[in-house]
């Protein structure tokens, strides 16, 4: 049981846009900031948005991120095959004393 | 360019310990805390503590307290998670991953497999 909370899996057609979101509490997303992480398969996490919205250098400009309250979401727009992959949402838990991550999301393109 | 290099993968029996490595380069080794996470086959990120290479303060995941150690050796910028009492469940992908002091976890190691077996 992850501490945030993802829906297992999303899905869209190329160009679509497509949102993932994540439900977390006042003590990790409601005071931290929320990164996103991209997994392909047999690969490591990549950061895509980090402190809510900030994309790093390389990460294309389809991926954005907000934070509202205690619940994050990232939107993928202009859907393309290769972003079909596991996205994770993570942020330091004041309670916990630590990271914790969201269960990870499947996205499909169909 | 940042670059996280992990040694490589481990077969281990139950009730021993494994240590793992993370080298770090194109950055001050100093400057960013490591975490290490862990992905068992098929699921998702588990977090199990953080070491801030400078002074070597670290914090453990409540799961894994007394069970992982995590140290670093600056004259090599090489972090290190040992994790001890090794079971069947604790098969996984381990990742080292640096972070931002206050900030967001960036850059990630590519991963060790760990395979803790009889």
């Amino acid at each position: 049981q992850s501490v945030l909370t993802q829906p297992p899996s999303a899905s869209g057609t190329p160009g679509q846009r497509v949102i993932i979101s994540c439900s977390g509490s006042s003590s990790n997303i409601g005071s931290n900031y929320v990164s996103w992480y991209q997994q392909l398969p047999g690969t490591a996490p990549k950061v895509l948005i980090y402190r809510n919205n900030q994309r790093p250098s390389g990460a294309p400009d389809r991926f954005s991120g907000s934070k509202s309250g205690t619940s994050a979401s990232l939107a993928i727009s202009g859907l393309r095959s290769e972003d079909e992959a596991d996205y994770y949402c993570a942020g330091w838990d004041d309670r916990l004393n630590g990271w914790v991550f969201g269960g990870g999301t499947k996205l499909t393109v169909l | 360019q940042v670059q996280l290099v992990q040694s490589g993968a481990e077969v281990m029996k139950p009730g021993a310990s494994v240590k793992v490595s993370c080298k770090a380069s194109g950055y001050t080794f100093t400057k960013y805390d490591f975490n290490w996470v862990r992905q068992a086959t098929g699921q998702g990120l588990e977090w199990l503590g953080w070491m801030n290479p400078n002074n070597g303060n670290t914090g453990y995941a409540q799961k894994f307290q007394g069970r992982v150690t995590m140290t670093r050796d600056t004259s090599i910028n090489t972090a290190y998670m040992e994790l001890s009492s090794l079971r069947s469940e604790d098969t996984a992908v381990y990742y080292c991953a640096r972070a931002e002091r206050n900030g967001d976890i960036d850059y990630w190691g590519q991963g060790t497999l760990v395979t803790v077996s009889s």
